[in-house]
């Protein structure tokens, strides 16, 4: 089975801090995701990378970059926290789009 | 702007009931759509449809797709407890590029004993 490890559960940071958050997938998939989710939003694609330094901008990428240096892991970079970027996130992988994706645990992100 | 809608949001029924969950969505350059089960932290995989009038069973678990109307159900038979959880639905889009899902705002399960 596919891993897709985050590399803390829960986080708690200050306004203004910079946040690196860890995605290590185990199963060599071209494609990895991170979303949000929010009560009453779902989830929402922040930034997606389908090989390694290549990215593209998903539905809410402000406030966020992302790095791809290595095809197994994807970090998100919270450049400096807000509190409106309390929330819980999910990295996903997968082999092909339109496959079925596997998402790590998620970090429940807390801004203070 | 792409868009995948679920209803109801919320549903509360006794075990052994019946439910079935809706999804609609417009999007372009549609490929699949998927269903997802979230209990605690990450959703977990149950179906992809890409194929109209195709079920997919899984136990008590079957969902299809209907591509001229745009939506697809997840039935769930004889309900348990542990059903309870969000179900979410998502598109995946084809073209170039891996894209991501859109996904719709999930459908909140809670089955009563």
């Amino acid at each position: 089975d596919v891993k897709v490890t985050q590399s803390s559960r829960y986080l708690v940071k200050r306004t203004g801090e910079k946040v690196f958050l860890e995605c290590v997938q185990d199963m060599d998939h071209e494609n990895m995701f991170w979303y949000r989710q929010d009560p009453g939003l779902g989830l929402r694609l922040i930034y997606f990378s389908y090989d390694v330094k290549m990215k593209e901008k998903g539905d809410i990428p402000e406030g966020y970059s992302v790095s791809r240096e290595k095809k197994e892991r994807f970090s998100l970079i919270l450049e400096s926290a807000s509190t409106n970027q309390t929330s819980m996130y999910l990295c996903a992988s997968s082999l092909r789009i339109g496959r079925g994706y596997t998402f790590g645990s998620g970090t429940r992100l807390t801004v203070v | 702007e792409d868009k995948v809608v679920q209803s109801p949001l919320s549903l509360v029924v006794h075990e052994g009931d019946t439910v079935t969950l809706n999804c609609s969505y417009e999007v372009t350059n549609f490929r699949s759509l998927l269903w997802y089960k979230q209990e605690k932290k990450a959703p977990t995989f149950l179906f992809m449809l890409t194929s109209s009038g195709i079920e997919k069973k899984s136990g008590r678990l079957s969902s299809i797709l209907d591509k001229k109307e745009l939506f697809s159900i997840l039935n769930i038979t004889a309900t348990q407890t542990g059903d309870s959880a969000i179900y979410l639905c998502a598109s995946a889009l084809g073209g170039g590029g891996a894209d991501g899902l859109t996904f719709g705002k999930g459908t909140h399960l809670i089955i009563q004993p």
